[in-house]
C-alpha cells in the first residue's frame, strides 16, 4: 500500500516557465514532508520541507504547499532553468515516531528544455 | 568535504554468497540509515541506527543485517544475498534534531544485481 503517490511519472516544461510537481499522501499521522531531487549516479540531496502546521514554505525559486483536507502537497519551481532537470521525490513523516523514516514516493522526472 | 561514502558502487554477484556494503560519514551524524529503491516504489527504509549500538528495522529488514560499532561506519551485510534483493541501495545520515532527523544526506548509490 503506497502511502505516498506520485502520480505523474515524467514532466517536461520550458526554460522560464513554471514546474508543478505534486504528490499526495494517505495517512493523517504524517505531519513533515519533504522533497529531495535527484541527480543520475547520485543520490538524493533535500531540496525543501514543511511541516504541517503550515500550508507554504519558500526559498528560492522553490516553493512547497501543503493542503491538509487533501492530504495533498506540490513544488513549484519559479522560474524553472535546465539545471533543476531530475528526479523529484516527495517525502513524508511522523515527528512522533521519532525513527528518521521517511515515506517516499516514486518520483517524478522533471525536464526543463531550453 | 561533507559526504557520506559508499562501496562498491556496483556490485554482480550469485545467489547466497555474503556480501557487505560499506557506509561512512564524516559529519558525526548520530543517525544513520539503509533504503533500497526500486522502480515504481520509490525508497524503502531498511534499517537505521540512532547511534552507536542502537539499530532498528525499517520496512523491509527481511534478508539484511547491520551493524553500528562506530559512529561513522554503517554496513550493510546480505548473509545469503537472493535475486530480490536486486536493487539500487542507499544510505543516508543526519544529526538527530526535530527537523534534522528527516533532512538526511544520501551517499551515491550501491548497484547491487543478484543473478
Amino acid at each position: 500500500d503506497q502511502q505516498v503517490k506520485q502520480n505523474s511519472p515524467s514532466l517536461s516544461v520550458q526554460e522560464g516557465r513554471i514546474s508543478i510537481l505534486n504528490c499526495d499522501y494517505t495517512n493523517s499521522m504524517f505531519d513533515y514532508f519533504l522533497w529531495y531531487k535527484k541527480y543520475p549516479a547520485e543520490g538524493p540531496t533535500f531540496l525543501i520541507s514543511i511541516s504541517s502546521i503550515k500550508d507554504k514554505n519558500e526559498d528560492g525559486r522553490f516553493t512547497v504547499f501543503l493542503n491538509k483536507s487533501a492530504k495533498h502537497l506540490s513544488l513549484h519551481i519559479v522560474p524553472s532553468q535546465p539545471g533543476d532537470s531530475a528526479v523529484y521525490f516527495c517525502a513524508a513523516s511522523s515527528f512522533s515516531s521519532n525513527t528518521g523514516k521517511l515515506i517516499f514516493g516514486q518520483g517524478t522526472t522533471l525536464q526543463v528544455k531550453p | 568535504e561533507a559526504q557520506v561514502t559508499q562501496n562498491p558502487r556496483y556490485l554482480i554477484t550469485v545467489t547466497g554468497k555474503k556480501l557487505t556494503v560499506t557506509c561512512s560519514q564524516n559529519m558525526n551524524h548520530e543517525y544513520m540509515s539503509w533504503y533500497r529503491q526500486d522502480p515504481g516504489l520509490g525508497l524503502r527504509q531498511i534499517y537505521y541506527s540512532m547511534n552507536v549500538e542502537v539499530t532498528d528495522k525499517g520496512d523491509v529488514p527481511e534478508g539484511y543485517k547491520v551493524s553500528r560499532k562506530e559512529k561513522r561506519n554503517f554496513p550493510l551485510i546480505l548473509e545469503s544475498p537472493s535475486p530480490n534483493q536486486t536493487s539500487l541501495y542507499f544510505c543516508a545520515s543526519s544529526w538527530i534534531g526535530t527537523d534534522s532527523l528527516y533532512e538526511q544526506y544520501f551517499g551515491p548509490g550501491t548497484r547491487l544485481t543478484v543473478t
